[in-house]
């Protein structure tokens, strides 16, 4: 069975703190790694990640993805209290229209 | 242009019930998947679906769950009698005629069902 296993679970840090969250996976067939955002309601994207060893960076936020290990992890620098959220983690199978989701990290970032 | 419209936000159903979930894909989008948020958990897919067809539904329960997307009006996530374990948050995505990627899957808000 295809699986995506996030950690950690949950985590809290200070406003500042620098995070790192992980996503591992077991698929049959991989295609692309994909990470969102959940705040209140619905997912947003932030970054899909297709090749090894690629840095996809958008403001302080950056991910990499390794096809070797099946690992990714989405890093966050200088956290705000606005980078509270849940952190979802996807990867779409070859052949497959569907997302494969982790259970997500809630992240807090206390002032 | 609108992104995907989900309703109702919320939804309160008595067991044994039906519960119907409406979802308007993005203008354009012709591609619509339906996903399951349990507490605490990650999305489970449910079921993809393009105009009149459903393509995928190898993650909907085999019972008292179905899905429609009519030519025309919003794609209908259907839960006839509803039990406890239904209550979750459904959410409902779309993704462009042309190719499906699932970058482009934007999500709706979700409905919230609630089963009393």
């Amino acid at each position: 069975e295809d699986k995506v296993v996030q950690s950690p679970l949950s985590l809290v840090v200070h406003e500042g703190d620098t995070v790192t969250l992980n996503c591992s996976y077991e698929v049959t067939n991989f295609r692309s790694l994909l990470w969102y955002k959940q705040e209140k309601k619905a997912p947003t994207f932030l970054f899909m990640l297709t090749s090894s060893g690629i840095e996809k960076k958008s403001g302080r936020l950056s991910s990499i993805l390794d096809k070797k290990e099946l690992f990714s992890i989405l890093n966050i620098t200088a956290t705000q209290t606005g980078d509270s959220a849940v952190y979802l983690c996807a990867v779409i199978i070859q052949g497959a229209q569907k997302l494969v989701f982790g259970q997500g990290t809630r992240l807090t970032i206390n002032p | 242009n609108a992104g995907v419209m989900q309703n109702p936000r919320h939804l309160v159903r008595r067991r044994g019930q039906e519960a119907r979930l409406r979802c308007s894909p993005m203008k354009g989008h012709s591609h619509v998947y339906w996903y399951r948020q349990l507490p605490e958990e990650g999305l489970k897919f449910m079921v993809y679906l393009q105009k009149e067809n459903i393509i995928d539904e190898s993650g909907m329960p085999k019972e008292r769950f179905s899905a429609e997307f009519p030519k025309e009006g919003p794609s209908i996530l259907r839960i006839q009698q509803v039990v406890r374990g239904d209550s979750a948050a459904y959410f409902c995505a779309s993704s462009p005629d042309t190719d499906l990627r699932n970058t482009e899957a934007f999500f709706g808000q979700g409905t919230r069902l609630t089963v009393v």
